[in-house]
């Protein structure tokens, strides 16, 4: 089955540990993203990347850092310069044609004390 | 002010109701998606629209480009219906970063039988 996984699906962290989330796609999409969800608050973008070995920053890259080094993977690091880790972290994928339609992983919820 | 508002931001109905959700945005865009998301966590497209009317079984969204509104009906909700209904738009003519969505907050709809 084609599609989105993330792994795992819940995760804990002592504070000042970096960690890394997984994001691997089979769909054959040119692009991925990573968002953080918050509650009460719509999906902020992080990172996201359009081809292998490139990627931007979105709207809260600080205290994150991603690779694309292969067209199925973008790996989220959370470094211990994010202030607020514990969220609820969504990866996507879309073609990059004109539709860019995204399709989500079923997410990991991060927890640092 | 949000880009994308969503209203109400919880709805509890009864099985068999008639439900609609509402979108308001304040960019031109060139799409927007609606998307449900489980008590899980994943994320599952619904619908993609730049224009009219899409049905898909129960769900029926519209679009009115001129009123920067959308809405999302549920027809004979269920319980299964339950989850969060988020909005996103994807901004015209964003500098070349036309993958970019931007997300309401969401609503919370709960079915009880």
């Amino acid at each position: 089955d084609g599609g989105i996984t993330q792994s795992p699906k819940y995760l804990f962290r002592k504070e000042g540990q970096n960690v890394t989330l997984s994001c691997e796609q089979n769909l054959n999409h040119d692009a991925m993203y990573w968002y953080r969800q918050d509650p009460g608050q719509g999906l902020r973008l992080i990172y996201y990347s359009q081809i292998v070995n490139d990627f931007q920053k979105g709207d809260i890259a600080e205290g994150y850092s991603v690779s694309r080094e292969k067209k199925e993977s973008f790996p989220l690091t959370v470094t211990s310069a994010q202030k607020n880790p514990t969220a609820f972290y969504l990866c996507a994928s879309s073609p990059l044609v004109e539709s860019y339609e995204q399709y989500f992983g079923p997410g990991t919820r991060l927890t640092v004390t | 002010k949000n880009e994308v508002e969503q209203s109400p931001q919880n709805l509890t109905a009864q099985e068999g109701e008639f439900i609609t959700i509402n979108c308001s945005y304040s960019v031109g865009i060139s799409a927007l998606h609606w998307l449900q998301q489980h008590p899980g966590g994943g994320i599952v497209s619904l619908f993609m629209l730049s224009s009219g009317k899409k049905k898909h079984g129960r769900l029926i969204a519209t679009i009115n480009i001129q009123e920067k509104h959308s809405s999302l009906h549920i027809t004979a909700s269920h319980p299964r219906d339950s989850a969060v209904y988020i909005c996103a738009v994807r901004a015209r003519n964003s500098g070349g970063s036309n993958y970019k969505l931007t997300f309401g907050k969401g609503t919370l709809l709960t079915v009880n039988p």
